[in-house]
């Protein structure tokens, strides 16, 4: 079993859609890390999470530890969404600090 | 713009070539990672570097040879690759011990012919 699961692999929407997009983990992580990635290959960081919830205009991250799960959601989607996200994990005590391990990803695509 | 940037942005390398990748970051990080992301498969750590030190290589082949010769700059010289080692190659900067995020360039897609 991966240490790190994302779900759906795949979704589809219409613009204006809410989206979910889920992970679950099965270590003890320091941060998870969710990551937007457009067709050219160039990452950007969405959000850094240890505990609760954070809110960046239209996207709400939360993780809970306890349960070992996190969620990215997007309210009000639009086209320009349309990307991979990925959820990643960093690594807890000595040197595992800035060491991330990787879900598959989601790929989003939001249609007009 | 991440403030990390990759070059070059595409290369095509025949299996006896030379070749290097460079990264450069303009955070004031103190650490630097190359990452591989292969074709359906998530990415994957290479190497990490933590104030110019190697502090992780993860089970990488010795084709693939990293240098950091400061904390802004990381490079990947390539030799003798095969045509699985075709993959998108990232690099990335942090700063460990403050709890911030990761900063990625936009890649280097690497083709082995």
């Amino acid at each position: 079993k991966n240490e790190v699961e994302q779900s759906p692999q795949n979704l589809t929407a219409q613009e204006g859609e809410f989206i979910t997009i889920n992970c679950s983990y099965s270590v003890g992580i320091s941060a998870l890390h969710w990551l937007q990635q457009h067709p050219g290959g160039g990452i950007v960081s969405l959000f850094m999470l240890s505990s609760g919830k954070k809110k960046h205009g239209r996207l709400i991250a939360t993780i809970n530890i306890q349960e070992k799960h996190s969620s990215l959601h997007i309210t009000a989607s639009h086209p320009r969404d349309s990307a991979v996200y990925i959820c990643a994990l960093e690594g807890a005590g000595g040197t595992s600090y800035g060491k991330l391990t990787f879900g598959q990803g989601t790929i989003l695509t939001v249609h007009p | 713009e991440t403030g990390v940037t990759q070059t070059p942005r595409h290369l095509v390398m025949g299996m006896t070539n030379k070749k290097s990748l460079k990264c450069e970051q303009h955070l004031g990080h103190n650490a630097m990672y190359w990452y591989k992301q292969s074709a359906k498969k998530p990415l994957e750590l290479m190497f990490v570097y933590n104030f110019k030190e190697q502090t992780e290589n993860n089970s990488v082949p010795s084709r693939f040879s990293p240098e950091c010769p400061n904390s802004s700059h990381l490079f990947l010289h390539l030799h003798t690759l095969q045509p699985e080692d075709s993959a998108l190659y990232l690099c990335a900067s942090s700063q460990l011990g403050m709890n911030t995020e990761a900063f990625f360039g936009q890649g280097t897609r690497l083709t082995v012919v």
